[in-house]
């Protein structure tokens, strides 16, 4: 079992939907939760960060962290055609030798 | 934004022959990586460093070296090349010391024939 899993979708949604993509993981160390965007044939880009449990927003996403459940989302409001890419969740701890774990990414479209 | 530099950005090579994959950046950081990425497995740590002549290896070093002679070069060697390691490599450099956020490059694409 890989230590973070992700849906790999595709997945594919209209223009204004609500899209949720989803990370488990099951190393309770993990502390910091990232996400991060790629499009194709590009380097994947810090999308989102947060710091242990809760809530963060910025503009049309929210990224959530539930430890208890070893559970993060990521939320696109009023999704957009710029928003296709592939998603990949990424995790650490303090302690951890500076290196991230990631989840396989999850593909999302969106379509007009 | 930290400048990293990938080089070359597409190379097609044959099986056995060694290959040479350069990441330059502009901004002193300390902490670089080696990444490869392939369909159904995301992205795997092959190499990071953490200073000039201080490496270390990532859950799938086998087949590649690394070097960092200076502080802006990080070089991944292939010493012989495998079909296995048609990939999609990045290099990466820890933009968040304390948080773990990495920077990526832009990628290059390796296919072993």
């Amino acid at each position: 079992q890989k230590e973070v899993e992700q849906d790999p979708g595709p997945l594919s949604v209209p223009e204004g939907a609500i899209v949720s993509l989803n990370c488990t993981y099951s190393n309770s160390a993990f502390q910091y939760f990232m996400w991060y965007r790629q499009y194709s044939r590009k380097g994947p880009e810090l999308l989102m960060y947060t710091y242990s449990s809760g809530n963060k927003e910025d503009g049309r996403f929210t990224a959530q962290v539930d430890k208890s459940s070893k559970y993060i989302s990521l939320f696109i409001r009023d999704s957009q055609p710029s928003d296709s890419a592939t998603y990949l969740c990424a995790m650490t701890f303090t302690g951890g030798g500076n290196k991230l774990t990631f989840g396989t990414g999850t593909q999302l479209k969106v379509e007009l | 934004d930290a400048g990293i530099t990938q080089s070359p950005r597409h190379k097609v090579t044959e099986t056995g022959t060694p290959v040479t994959l350069r990441c330059h950046q502009t901004e002193n950081h300390r902490y670089m990586y080696w990444y490869r990425q392939d369909p159904g497995h995301g992205l795997r740590l092959i190499h990071y460093s953490y200073g000039v002549k201080d490496t270390d290896k990532g859950e799938v070093s086998d087949g590649y070296s690394v070097s960092r002679s200076k502080t802006e070069d990080f070089l991944l060697t292939l010493e012989s090349a495998t079909s296995s390691q048609t990939s999609v490599y990045f290099c990466a450099i820890l933009a968040g010391v304390y948080t773990g956020e990495l920077f990526f490059g832009e990628g290059s694409r390796l296919t072993v024939l």
